[in-house]
């Protein structure tokens, strides 16, 4: 079975630029949360979505958006990039909300803001 | 405010030995405690989990302590293994909530 993609890999943008990442979870899972792994540090909770709705908003600016589709997959968008934006972005699906030890982390996504 | 803290960024353990990965905590509302693995160029994968009500829990090699008083945990891992080296990190939740706080992670190495 396929585990929780995301796409692309890696990506190279300039401060000031807009860019989505995109995220499939398992099939069956209908919860996705996303966070933000800076360099050194531990992954930050980003948001999570279940049923298409927002459920939880980490501390981040309005810059940070996301949205869940139908098929459950998500988008996480961000505008006017910042250096400081530079980080690996983590999807992790889980079949419901509130199963924390259910969750199925994908490989991430590296964007580097130059 | 880092609600969960790793204070050792490093540790190196013999083959065989124990591994003992330590974390501590600020937030008196979690209530469910857990442990990663993550290796380059992956995702952070499950490894074990506590719920607050419980002190220990046990799954093969790897043992969770938690110490509710002194808000902290631990990791044992025995015996360690060279496939158990990675970067290891403690996450927090509260109640009915995805939502996990990480510590900023410990990396194991362990050598022949």
């Amino acid at each position: 079975d396929a585990g929780v993609t995301q796409s692309p890999t890696h990506l190279i943008k300039t401060r000031g630029q807009h860019v989505t990442l995109r995220c499939s979870p398992i099939s069956g899972h209908k919860s996705v949360s996303w966070y933000q792994q800076v360099l050194g540090q531990g992954p930050q909770f980003i948001f999570q979505y279940y049923e298409k709705e927002e459920r939880g908003r980490g501390n981040f600016p309005d810059r940070f958006s996301a949205r869940q589709f139908p098929n459950y997959s998500s988008e996480l968008n961000v505008n006017a990039l910042l250096l400081g934006d530079s980080a690996l972005y983590l999807c992790a699906s889980s079949l419901a909300s509130g199963h924390p030890d259910t969750q199925y982390f994908g490989p991430g996504t590296r964007l580097t803001v130059l | 405010d880092q609600q969960v803290k790793q204070n050792s960024p490093s540790l190196s353990v013999q083959e065989g030995r124990i591994s003992i990965l330590n974390c501590d905590y600020t937030n008196s509302m979690f209530d469910y405690f857990l442990w990663y693995k993550k290796y380059p160029a992956e995702g952070p994968t499950f490894l074990i989990s506590i719920s607050s009500i419980k002190d220990k829990n046990e799954d093969g090699r790897f043992t969770v302590f938690l110490n509710k008083s002194a808000k902290h945990l631990s990791l044992h891992i025995v015996p360690s293994q060279p496939g158990d080296s990675a970067v290891y990190f403690c996450a927090a939740s509260v109640v009915d909530t995805d939502k996990l706080i990480f510590g900023t992670g410990t990396r194991l190495q362990v050598f022949p």
